[in-house]
């Protein structure tokens, strides 16, 4: 059960920003929520997590809704490389049934057109 | 990428052989794991490891063994390949049970 619910495609033009959302509404507390994209035929890329605050690095920016039930990742200046599979995972780190490990769903095809 | 290297990168094997995918790392990661990848289903795992000698089962453990005798090195055995075991197989390590994943490139496998 990957426990995210992600649109199956979305375009977005070069150079504008592209909003990838993601439903997580079961999502307990001791979850991150996770980005992963992967570009055919490679292994997929980290791109960013967090648990309740907005984060931000070189690559995206993460926006965690307050009741944490949906989240959006946003690539400010989307380019032609950016076309890719993107992942939405929860992750929770409680010893047991999870130990840190991933469960990836299908994903949101973000296609970037020139 | 992240010092993983996967090999072989592509095999093709038939059914009712032995099969074994090597995933090397060279970050001294203590967590390793073994996904599967397939139209339809996304990645799935199938073992992972945390620590030499530690390992454990995945979702879709049935038909794989693992074995890690060395903090750089995570096997994945098939022991009697079937066709239903073609598939693009990714390994990933992390720093600890907290860090993100960082996966390698695939191996693709193909049962005839």
């Amino acid at each position: 059960d990957a426990k995210t619910t992600q649109p199956t495609s979305m375009d977005c033009a070069e150079g504008r920003a592209a909003n990838l959302p993601c439903n997580h509404s079961t999502i307990s507390g001791n979850e991150y929520v996770y980005w992963y994209r992967q570009i055919h035929s490679q292994g997929p890329q980290y791109i960013i997590h967090g648990l309740k605050n907005n984060e931000t690095n070189e690559m995206a920016s993460l926006i965690i809704t307050e009741d944490r039930k949906s989240s959006t990742l946003i690539l400010p200046h989307a380019t032609l490389r950016d076309t890719a599979v993107y992942y939405c995972i929860v992750r929770g780190y409680d010893r047991g049934s999870t130990l840190g490990r991933l469960y990836f769903g299908r994903g949101t095809q973000l296609t970037v057109w020139p | 990428d992240a010092g993983i290297t996967q090999s072989p990168r592509h095999k093709v094997t038939e059914t009712g052989t032995p099969v074994t995918l090597r995933c090397h790392q060279t970050e001294n990661h203590r967590y390793m794991y073994w996904y599967r990848q397939d139209p339809g289903h996304g990645l799935r795992l199938i073992h992972y490891s945390y620590g030499v000698k530690d390992t454990d089962k995945g979702e879709v453990s049935d038909g794989y063994s693992v074995s890690r005798s060395k903090t750089e090195d995570f096997l994945l055995t098939l022991e009697s390949a079937t066709s239903s075991q073609t598939s693009v197989y990714f390994c990933a390590i992390s720093r600890d049970r907290v860090s993100p994943l960082h996966f390698g490139n695939g191996t693709r496998l193909t049962v005839t």
